[in-house]
């Protein structure tokens, strides 16, 4: 089945400590996201990226990086510069074209400080 | 900027009840309208989706309609489920090409039996 993998479910931080958060899909989708969800404030973008090699800030980039070395892949990095990382995080990915593509989404990660 | 208003929840109805969600919209162009549905504990999927103008989405009995004269995407379903229980996200995409969506804050729904 194709579709959009995320790990791990439940990741723990320490202070100043950066976290990997993994997404691998196989939908053969050109563009992938990344979203932070919060109670109440809906669905935030990070970091976008269309093609390989190449990824757009968001409205929320700061104190994450991701790099996009593979079609299938889009790791986020949450760095210690992130001074609230607790939320649920969620990759995404879609064809690209007129802006009608629907995006499919991972179950999500959901990060804690320890 | 874009942005997506939806009604405050949670919403709260018996099992075979009517369901309206409101959701209304600010963008420039032509956005393409979506409803995502989320379980507890999961990722979104897609619920329906409208392009342009008069529109109408549908799936699993859901329907919304793409009103651009009053800029409204309300979802509705005629008999609701207890498995229908979920949180529920307008969102559109505006035409510039990069797909990149404008999310509501969401509305919870809760169907008693």
């Amino acid at each position: 089945d194709g579709g959009i993998t995320q790990s791990p479910k439940y990741l723990f931080r320490k202070e100043g400590q950066n976290v990997t958060l993994s997404c691998e899909q196989n939908l053969n989708h050109d563009a992938m996201y990344w979203y932070r969800q919060d109670p109440g404030q809906g669905l935030r973008l990070i970091y976008y990226s269309q093609i390989v090699n190449d990824f757009q800030k968001g409205d929320i980039a700061e104190g994450y990086s991701v790099s996009r070395e593979k079609k299938e892949s889009f790791p986020l990095t949450v760095t210690s510069a992130q001074k609230n990382p607790t939320a649920f995080y969620l990759c995404a990915s879609s064809n690209t074209g007129t802006g009608n593509q629907p995006q499919h989404f991972g179950d999500g990660t959901r990060l804690s400080i320890l | 900027g874009d942005s997506v208003t939806q009604m405050e929840g949670p919403v709260t109805l018996s099992e075979e009840a009517f369901l309206t969600i409101n959701c209304t919209y600010t963008a420039t162009g032509y956005p393409s309208l979506f409803w995502y549905v989320q379980y507890p504990g999961e990722g979104l999927q897609l619920l329906l989706k409208a392009t342009k103008a008069d529109d109408k989405g549908s799936n699993k009995g859901f329907e919304a309609t793409y009103r651009k004269e009053t800029t409204s995407f309300h979802l509705e379903k005629g008999s609701v489920q207890v498995s229908d229980s979920a949180v529920y996200f307008c969102a559109l995409s505006d035409s510039s090409g990069y797909s990149t969506l404008t999310f509501g804050k969401g509305t919870m729904l809760l169907v008693s039996p």
